[in-house]
């Protein structure tokens, strides 16, 4: 069975301030991993996915997630926040040829001045 | 090129009431998803069409749920009769292939439903 955990609620950050959205994996089988963000009354954007080779995966708005398979994880990650990034934050994974993403229980950002 | 809409953005209804969620995916997209959250957790899986077709309903939660996709276009959720634990944000999704791992599943702003 697929589960998704992101191991923080919230995360309060300053402004200008790197952070870090942890989440881990749990699968039998390759699964493939995404990071979708909800800005407020908005619908779920891709920020980036991990489908196979380069473990270090780019994505929009300045984000970018490390797969790491010996930890089981796939942590988001921006060295320098603004009060945009305000939002939800939601890790998901996708069993490889499968059809349903199982997310985590998300991660609200909140960007301080 | 327009997004996946959904309508109602909000719904409010009593308990014992009949809703029906309507989703209009990306022109094109055989593959449309339907997710929920509830109550801040999870967002969980409800099914897949391909389309006209389920392809997998195994996340609909009881029969008190129906969802169908006339000719493989838009598709409507419906809920009858709406209890109270069906509070939460509806989610619809589409895709141009099988498999979200090989295209982007692009998401509606969701349905807020607050059964009362």
């Amino acid at each position: 069975a697929q589960s998704v955990t992101q191991l923080d609620s919230q995360v309060p950050v300053f402004e200008e301030a790197p952070v870090e959205l942890r989440c881990n994996y749990s699968s039998s089988v390759s699964v493939y991993l995404f990071w979708y963000v909800q800005y407020p009354n908005q619908g779920l954007q891709l920020l980036l996915k991990y489908l196979s080779g380069s473990t270090l995966v780019k994505g929009i708005n300045g984000f970018e997630a490390e797969f790491n398979k010996s930890q089981t994880s796939f942590h988001l990650r921006k060295p320098s926040v603004h009060i945009s990034d305000t939002a939800e934050y939601f890790c998901a994974s996708l069993r490889e040829y499968g059809n349903k993403l199982v997310f985590g229980a998300g991660t609200i950002l909140r960007v301080k001045s | 090129e327009a997004g996946v809409t959904q309508f109602p953005s909000h719904s409010v209804i009593e308990k014992g009431q009949t809703v029906t969620l309507r989703c209009d995916p990306i022109s094109g997209h055989d593959n449309l998803y339907w997710y929920r959250r509830v109550m801040g957790k999870e967002i969980k899986f409800l099914l897949h069409f391909v389309k006209e077709s389920k392809q997998d309903e195994s996340g609909m939660p009881n029969n008190r749920f129906l969802a169908e996709r006339t000719g493989g276009t838009y598709s409507t959720l419906k809920v009858q009769p709406a209890e109270l634990e069906d509070s939460g944000v509806y989610f619809c999704a589409s895709s141009q292939v099988w498999g979200q791992g090989r295209a982007e599943a692009f998401f509606g702003q969701g349905t807020r439903l607050t059964v009362v």
